[in-house]
């Protein structure tokens, strides 16, 4: 089975760089990685997505090893507002449109 | 703009009783999904939909059944509530399929069967 390896939990302080790590070592050619997150009482959301080369958006950017093995999910200047659980989603059942969400990372923010 | 728009926010059900959950989306997206999170359990597919009148099985269809009628609108519904049912109920909509594009999730419908 398909298998991806978050940390349960991390803490950061504010307005200083986040790295989120993502082992997913099973993953096939063709599959993007999707990073979504949820923040507390909230819907989850959509941050990014890549397939083999390094993505940025105004929300974060995205680190794809070169093997593709793992990814790392980064935040240049963490806000409160950030506090979040981070999913890492490298696999979609493409016949059954299906994102398959994890556990995630609880990301906490120090002001 | 809404987005995703989710109708009710909260409801109690005694066993037995039925309900439909409304999702609408203001985005013209083709594709909607109706998730539940359960807590230790992440999110889980219920049904989805690949556009006007089409609907798909999920991972965990059983007790819960789907229209898409209207592309626009995605509604779930649940004939005979149980209390395993007890759950919070997130729909989302992409404008293509999930595998290179972003879902937009609504805010959660929280449920409780009692």
């Amino acid at each position: 089975d398909a298998k991806t390896t978050q940390p349960n939990s991390m803490e950061s302080n504010e307005e200083e760089p986040v790295h989120l790590p993502c082992n997913h070592s099973t993953i096939s050619g063709t599959d993007y990685i999707h990073w979504y997150r949820q923040l507390p009482s909230q819907g989850p959301e959509y941050v990014i997505h890549g397939l083999t080369s390094n993505v940025n958006n105004r929300m974060a950017s995205l680190a794809i090893a070169e093997d593709r093995k793992s990814s790392t999910l980064i935040l240049h200047r963490a806000t409160l507002r950030d506090a979040a659980v981070y999913y890492c989603i490298p696999y979609i059942i493409q016949g059954a449109q299906k994102l398959v969400f994890g556990q995630g990372t609880r990301l906490t923010i120090n002001p | 703009n809404a987005g995703v728009t989710q109708t009710p926010k909260f409801r109690v059900l005694k066993t037995g009783q039925s309900m439909t959950l409304l999702c609408a989306q203001d985005m013209n997206h083709e594709y909607m999904y109706w998730y539940r999170q359960d807590p230790g359990m992440g999110l889980r597919l219920i049904h989805y939909s690949v556009g006007e009148g089409t609907t798909a099985k999920g991972e965990v269809p059983d007790g819960y059944n789907v229209s898409r009628l209207k592309k626009q609108n995605f509604l779930l519904g649940l004939e005979s509530a149980a209390p395993s049912q007890t759950s919070v109920y997130f729909c989302a909509s992409s404008y293509r399929g999930i595998r290179n594009t972003e879902a937009f999730f609504g805010q959660g419908t929280r449920l409780t069967v009692v």
